[in-house]
């Protein structure tokens, strides 16, 4: 299993604002994703970051919201822009191909 | 559209009963089915299945998969209030294994 490390592990933050969360693997993986976790809510997949090419975003999330930047095997950071208070959730990273394992998330409130 | 739906959403038990917690999805090109134990922020992997009939086994967890009828269950014998927590199931779909989850059923043993 892959050991996964997220930072910051909260923050909060102002509207009209951005954070960019970093996400550490302890081994080289080909797939990373980025997922939200709102206020009661089940997790939603953002987007899927494969080294060397582009973010590809689920339904509903796009790139000039949420850009994504994947430099190697092992890292990648998820942008949140322009923040407003309903971006307020727990943003995890997960890696791996088939079993998927997930950091410890990013609590982020938005005032 | 993919859904993956779990029931019940929430479940009360005493110390030492035996839970069964039910996961039914309807998918386009399913590739796996996960179990995932969320207590706090960071869901932990539980199992991973991908072929009817094949019981996984973890301790007093186990979990199987029906492919024909499109459902899996997860059983924890023996209840213990350390089992208590949100039970995620997740279903993986397309070439890159993307995960779609389920609300979760939250379990709440009492002593």
């Amino acid at each position: 299993s892959a050991v996964i490390s997220q930072k910051p592990s909260r923050d909060i933050c102002q509207r009209g604002t951005s954070l960019t969360i970093q996400c550490q693997v302890d081994s080289q993986v080909t797939m990373m994703f980025w997922y939200r976790q709102q206020p009661g809510q089940s997790l939603t997949l953002i987007a899927t970051a494969n080294q060397g090419s582009e973010a590809t975003y689920e339904s509903g999330f796009v790139i000039d919201k949420f850009p994504i930047s994947r430099p190697n095997l092992t890292f990648s950071t998820l942008t949140v822009s322009n923040m407003s208070p309903e971006d307020s959730s727990i943003y995890l990273c997960s890696a791996g191909q088939i079993e998927q394992f997930f950091g410890p998330g990013t609590r982020l409130t938005v005032l | 559209e993919d859904k993956v739906v779990q029931s019940p959403l929430s479940l009360v038990v005493h110390e030492g009963d035996t839970v069964t917690l039910n996961c039914s999805y309807e998918v386009t090109n399913f590739r796996s089915l996960l179990w995932y134990k969320q207590e706090k922020k960071a869901p932990t992997f539980l199992f991973m299945l991908t072929s009817s009939g094949i019981e996984k086994k973890s301790g007093r967890l186990s979990s199987i998969l029906d492919k024909k009828e499109l459902f899996s269950i997860l059983n924890i014998t023996a209840t213990q209030t350390g089992d208590s927590a949100v039970y995620l199931c997740a279903v993986g779909v397309g070439s890159q294994g993307n995960l779609i989850f389920g609300k979760g059923t939250k379990l709440s043993v009492k002593p």
